[in-house]
């Protein structure tokens, strides 16, 4: 089955900066593609979702890249400030009738220090 | 706009015991998951309904059952639980089909003594 590598599992940024959390994937097949943020208790919390026809997408200072050769998304986030300390989880979708069957990754511990 | 509804927040058993999670949505969506999320795991799906009266397995399915009661609600059950065990479990719906935003619950907490 599908298998979704996140790296970093922990990354620190100053507040301003930027900060890129990247994601691999194997299954060829996968069409969605996502990036959820998580806030302390709290369930996960859509950032952005690019169809496999999309290379690049940016939203409200967020990146989001797609490498379909090399089975790779990224997400960028620029002008780090504190609001943004999460969990930030990739997740993938194949083509599934009815429902989006989602593979996660592990996550990436976002701190953004002041 | 809506909202979903876990029950309970923090959950606590006893090796063996069958629990129960209640999840509700007012989103009228036709679709709803639930994942569990260990610690450093990411989350893996255990079940998910796409409409009313139907249930389909995860990846994660043995050790639950699962019950779609009405189309606002989907619970889950651990059928037997294990010592030691600790997860948070969260539940999702969406619009039926691909490519459809899950919104998710807040999620419950189960410690098992």
């Amino acid at each position: 089955g599908e298998q979704v590598e996140q790296r970093p599992p922990h990354l620190s940024v100053r507040e301003g900066d930027s900060a890129f959390i990247i994601c691999t994937y194997t299954d060829s097949a996968t069409a969605y593609f996502y990036w959820y943020k998580q806030e302390p208790g709290a369930g996960l919390q859509l950032l952005m979702s690019v169809f496999s026809n999309v290379d690049r997408k940016e939203e409200q200072g967020l990146t989001v890249l797609l490498n379909k050769k090399d089975k790779r998304l990224s997400l960028n986030l620029t002008a780090a400030h504190p609001g943004d300390s999460a969990v930030y989880f990739c997740a993938v979708s194949a083509d599934t009738e009815g429902a989006d069957r989602l593979t996660f990754g592990k996550g990436t511990q976002l701190i953004i220090q002041p | 706009g809506g909202i979903i509804t876990q029950t309970p927040k923090f959950l606590i058993g006893q090796e063996g015991q069958k629990l129960t999670l209640k999840c509700q949505q007012n989103f009228n969506h036709d679709t709803m998951y639930w994942y569990r999320q260990d610690s450093g795991k990411g989350l893996r799906l255990i079940y998910y309904s796409i409409t009313e009266n139907d249930l389909q397995k995860g990846d994660l399915s043995e050790g639950y059952d699962a019950s779609r009661e009405k189309k606002s609600s989907f619970s889950l059950t651990v059928t037997s639980a294990q010592k030691n065990e600790m997860a948070v479990f969260l539940c999702a719906s969406s619009i039926r089909g691909g490519y459809a935003e899950q919104f998710f619950g807040p999620g419950t907490r189960l410690t098992v003594l």
